[in-house]
Protein backbone atom coordinates (compact mmCIF):
# COMPACT_ATOMS: atom_id res chain seq x y z
CA UNK A 1 0.00 0.00 0.00
CA UNK A 2 1.48 3.44 -0.64
CA UNK A 3 1.55 5.99 2.30
CA UNK A 4 3.14 9.22 2.38
CA UNK A 5 4.60 10.97 5.76
CA UNK A 6 4.46 14.54 5.97
CA UNK A 7 5.84 14.71 10.12
CA UNK A 8 5.88 18.66 10.22
CA UNK A 9 2.74 19.71 11.16
CA UNK A 10 3.26 23.76 11.10
CA UNK A 11 5.72 25.81 11.00
CA UNK A 12 6.59 29.22 11.56
CA UNK A 13 9.45 31.04 10.08
CA UNK A 14 9.85 34.90 9.85
CA UNK A 15 9.91 36.85 6.70
CA UNK A 16 13.29 36.19 4.79
CA UNK A 17 14.30 32.69 6.61
CA UNK A 18 14.48 29.60 4.50
CA UNK A 19 12.37 26.84 5.62
CA UNK A 20 12.23 23.21 4.27
CA UNK A 21 9.45 20.80 4.28
CA UNK A 22 9.86 16.99 4.54
CA UNK A 23 7.99 14.67 2.40
CA UNK A 24 8.86 10.92 2.99
CA UNK A 25 6.89 8.17 0.88
CA UNK A 26 6.48 4.24 0.82
CA UNK A 27 5.12 2.46 -2.38
CA UNK A 28 5.89 -0.68 -4.06
CA UNK A 29 6.11 0.00 -7.57
CA UNK A 30 9.28 1.15 -9.34
CA UNK A 31 7.21 3.66 -11.14
CA UNK A 32 5.36 6.46 -10.03
CA UNK A 33 4.80 10.11 -9.57
CA UNK A 34 5.22 12.59 -6.66
CA UNK A 35 3.33 15.67 -6.35
CA UNK A 36 3.92 19.01 -4.19
CA UNK A 37 0.57 20.90 -3.76
CA UNK A 38 -0.35 24.53 -1.76
CA UNK A 39 -3.98 25.66 -0.39
CA UNK A 40 -3.84 28.75 0.39
CA UNK A 41 -6.83 30.67 2.71
CA UNK A 42 -8.63 31.00 0.03
CA UNK A 43 -8.93 26.58 -0.17
CA UNK A 44 -8.62 25.87 -3.80
CA UNK A 45 -5.28 23.78 -3.91
CA UNK A 46 -2.66 24.83 -6.57
CA UNK A 47 -0.88 22.27 -8.06
CA UNK A 48 3.52 22.93 -7.80
CA UNK A 49 5.28 20.11 -8.95
CA UNK A 50 5.23 16.72 -10.52
CA UNK A 51 8.45 14.42 -10.36
CA UNK A 52 8.21 10.61 -11.74
CA UNK A 53 10.23 8.22 -10.16
CA UNK A 54 13.00 7.57 -13.10
CA UNK A 55 14.00 11.94 -12.86
CA UNK A 56 16.10 12.53 -9.58
CA UNK A 57 17.43 15.59 -10.71
CA UNK A 58 16.97 18.05 -8.46
CA UNK A 59 14.69 21.18 -9.59
CA UNK A 60 14.63 25.04 -9.19
CA UNK A 61 11.63 27.41 -10.32
CA UNK A 62 12.44 30.95 -8.38
CA UNK A 63 12.62 31.11 -4.75
CA UNK A 64 11.21 27.42 -4.90
CA UNK A 65 13.49 23.84 -4.93
CA UNK A 66 12.89 20.21 -4.74
CA UNK A 67 14.93 17.85 -3.81
CA UNK A 68 13.85 14.03 -4.93
CA UNK A 69 16.52 11.06 -3.36
CA UNK A 70 14.42 7.37 -4.08
CA UNK A 71 17.63 6.22 -1.96
CA UNK A 72 15.51 7.90 1.25
CA UNK A 73 12.09 7.72 -0.64
CA UNK A 74 12.23 11.86 0.24
CA UNK A 75 10.88 14.41 -1.80
CA UNK A 76 11.42 17.13 0.42
CA UNK A 77 10.67 20.99 -0.61
CA UNK A 78 12.65 24.18 0.32
CA UNK A 79 11.57 27.67 -0.31
CA UNK A 80 14.55 30.03 0.37
CA UNK A 81 13.54 33.48 1.48
CA UNK A 82 10.62 33.11 2.30
CA UNK A 83 7.59 35.34 2.10
CA UNK A 84 4.14 36.18 3.95
CA UNK A 85 2.44 34.92 0.79
CA UNK A 86 3.84 31.76 1.41
CA UNK A 87 1.85 30.94 4.04
CA UNK A 88 -0.30 27.99 3.05
CA UNK A 89 -1.25 24.61 3.39
CA UNK A 90 1.18 22.69 2.26
CA UNK A 91 0.72 18.88 0.32
CA UNK A 92 2.87 16.01 -1.14
CA UNK A 93 0.83 13.45 -2.93
CA UNK A 94 1.93 10.29 -4.39
CA UNK A 95 0.59 8.08 -7.83
CA UNK A 96 1.51 4.81 -8.92
CA UNK A 97 1.64 5.20 -12.76
CA UNK A 98 0.09 1.46 -13.55
CA UNK A 99 -1.24 -0.31 -10.98
CA UNK A 100 -2.63 0.20 -7.63
CA UNK A 101 -4.95 2.83 -6.43
CA UNK A 102 -6.30 5.40 -9.41
CA UNK A 103 -5.97 8.74 -7.27
CA UNK A 104 -3.43 10.45 -5.56
CA UNK A 105 -3.01 9.29 -1.93
CA UNK A 106 -1.67 12.77 0.23
CA UNK A 107 -0.35 13.63 3.06
CA UNK A 108 -1.41 14.86 6.20
CA UNK A 109 0.06 18.25 5.19
CA UNK A 110 2.25 21.13 6.37
CA UNK A 111 0.60 24.58 7.42
CA UNK A 112 3.46 27.26 7.20
CA UNK A 113 3.26 30.34 8.43
CA UNK A 114 5.54 33.03 7.32
CA UNK A 115 5.49 36.03 10.10
CA UNK A 116 6.38 39.65 8.62
CA UNK B 1 -6.36 27.22 -17.57
CA UNK B 2 -8.61 24.43 -16.37
CA UNK B 3 -11.51 25.42 -14.14
CA UNK B 4 -13.02 23.48 -11.49
CA UNK B 5 -16.24 24.87 -10.06
CA UNK B 6 -17.80 23.65 -7.11
CA UNK B 7 -21.87 25.34 -6.82
CA UNK B 8 -20.90 26.30 -2.92
CA UNK B 9 -18.36 27.26 -0.83
CA UNK B 10 -19.85 27.08 2.58
CA UNK B 11 -23.38 24.96 3.07
CA UNK B 12 -25.30 23.78 6.53
CA UNK B 13 -27.76 21.28 6.30
CA UNK B 14 -29.47 19.20 9.61
CA UNK B 15 -28.91 15.73 10.41
CA UNK B 16 -30.70 12.95 8.03
CA UNK B 17 -31.17 15.60 4.98
CA UNK B 18 -29.67 14.70 1.35
CA UNK B 19 -27.15 16.96 0.09
CA UNK B 20 -26.25 17.33 -3.05
CA UNK B 21 -22.65 19.03 -3.98
CA UNK B 22 -21.61 19.66 -7.95
CA UNK B 23 -18.47 19.76 -9.34
CA UNK B 24 -18.03 21.30 -13.10
CA UNK B 25 -14.99 21.16 -14.80
CA UNK B 26 -14.59 22.77 -18.05
CA UNK B 27 -11.21 20.86 -19.61
CA UNK B 28 -12.83 17.99 -21.00
CA UNK B 29 -11.20 15.63 -18.63
CA UNK B 30 -11.99 12.15 -18.13
CA UNK B 31 -11.22 11.60 -14.63
CA UNK B 32 -12.80 13.13 -11.67
CA UNK B 33 -12.67 12.78 -8.09
CA UNK B 34 -13.99 13.37 -4.82
CA UNK B 35 -11.83 14.15 -1.73
CA UNK B 36 -12.84 14.87 1.76
CA UNK B 37 -9.93 17.34 3.78
CA UNK B 38 -10.19 16.79 7.66
CA UNK B 39 -7.58 18.37 9.95
CA UNK B 40 -4.60 16.42 10.52
CA UNK B 41 -5.65 13.84 7.77
CA UNK B 42 -4.71 15.01 4.87
CA UNK B 43 -7.08 14.14 1.98
CA UNK B 44 -9.01 11.35 1.56
CA UNK B 45 -10.41 9.71 -1.48
CA UNK B 46 -14.48 9.19 -1.45
CA UNK B 47 -15.09 8.25 -5.26
CA UNK B 48 -13.46 8.72 -8.55
CA UNK B 49 -15.02 8.14 -12.41
CA UNK B 50 -13.10 7.31 -15.09
CA UNK B 51 -15.90 8.05 -17.52
CA UNK B 52 -19.49 8.91 -17.72
CA UNK B 53 -21.73 6.73 -15.62
CA UNK B 54 -18.49 4.56 -14.49
CA UNK B 55 -17.48 5.19 -10.78
CA UNK B 56 -14.69 3.19 -8.06
CA UNK B 57 -14.96 3.64 -4.62
CA UNK B 58 -12.47 5.21 -2.68
CA UNK B 59 -10.93 4.93 1.04
CA UNK B 60 -14.29 6.42 2.86
CA UNK B 61 -16.81 5.80 0.26
CA UNK B 62 -19.21 4.67 3.22
CA UNK B 63 -22.18 6.85 3.33
CA UNK B 64 -21.74 8.63 0.23
CA UNK B 65 -22.94 8.44 -3.15
CA UNK B 66 -22.04 9.53 -6.46
CA UNK B 67 -23.48 10.40 -9.71
CA UNK B 68 -21.52 11.52 -13.34
CA UNK B 69 -24.69 11.45 -15.89
CA UNK B 70 -22.28 14.27 -17.86
CA UNK B 71 -18.62 14.48 -18.71
CA UNK B 72 -17.99 17.34 -17.03
CA UNK B 73 -20.67 17.42 -14.18
CA UNK B 74 -19.67 15.03 -10.91
CA UNK B 75 -21.95 15.27 -8.05
CA UNK B 76 -21.45 14.28 -4.49
CA UNK B 77 -24.35 12.94 -2.53
CA UNK B 78 -24.81 12.74 1.08
CA UNK B 79 -28.14 10.06 1.18
CA UNK B 80 -29.00 11.19 4.59
CA UNK B 81 -26.27 13.75 6.61
CA UNK B 82 -24.57 13.11 9.98
CA UNK B 83 -22.87 15.19 11.82
CA UNK B 84 -19.87 13.44 11.14
CA UNK B 85 -19.97 14.50 7.32
CA UNK B 86 -19.48 18.14 8.67
CA UNK B 87 -16.20 18.27 6.46
CA UNK B 88 -14.15 20.29 3.44
CA UNK B 89 -14.89 18.56 0.17
CA UNK B 90 -12.66 19.11 -2.41
CA UNK B 91 -13.71 18.03 -6.07
CA UNK B 92 -10.68 17.06 -8.78
CA UNK B 93 -10.69 16.28 -12.74
CA UNK B 94 -7.34 14.91 -14.93
CA UNK B 95 -6.82 13.65 -17.95
CA UNK B 96 -5.83 9.60 -18.13
CA UNK B 97 -3.79 8.01 -17.32
CA UNK B 98 -5.09 8.25 -13.68
CA UNK B 99 -1.30 8.41 -12.15
CA UNK B 100 0.67 10.40 -14.36
CA UNK B 101 -1.20 13.78 -14.54
CA UNK B 102 -1.87 16.51 -12.67
CA UNK B 103 -5.65 16.47 -11.02
CA UNK B 104 -6.95 20.13 -11.21
CA UNK B 105 -8.60 21.08 -7.88
CA UNK B 106 -11.97 23.40 -7.43
CA UNK B 107 -11.92 25.98 -4.16
CA UNK B 108 -13.66 23.86 -1.40
CA UNK B 109 -17.35 22.98 -0.28
CA UNK B 110 -17.14 23.24 3.48
CA UNK B 111 -19.70 21.87 4.96
CA UNK B 112 -21.55 21.94 8.70
CA UNK B 113 -24.13 19.24 9.45
CA UNK B 114 -25.90 20.29 12.64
Amino acid sequence: AQKVTQAQTEISVVEKEDVTLDCVYETRDTTYYLFWYKQPPSGELVFLIRRNSFDEQNEISGRYSWNFQKSTSSFNFTITASQVVDSAVYFCALSEAYTGRRALTFGSGTRLQVQP
Amino acid sequence: DVKVTQSSRYLVKRTGEKVFLECVQDMDHENMFWYRQDPGLGLRLIYFSYDVKMKEKGDIPEGYSVSREKKERFSLILESASTNQTSMYLCASSLVPVGKNIQYFGAGTRLSVL
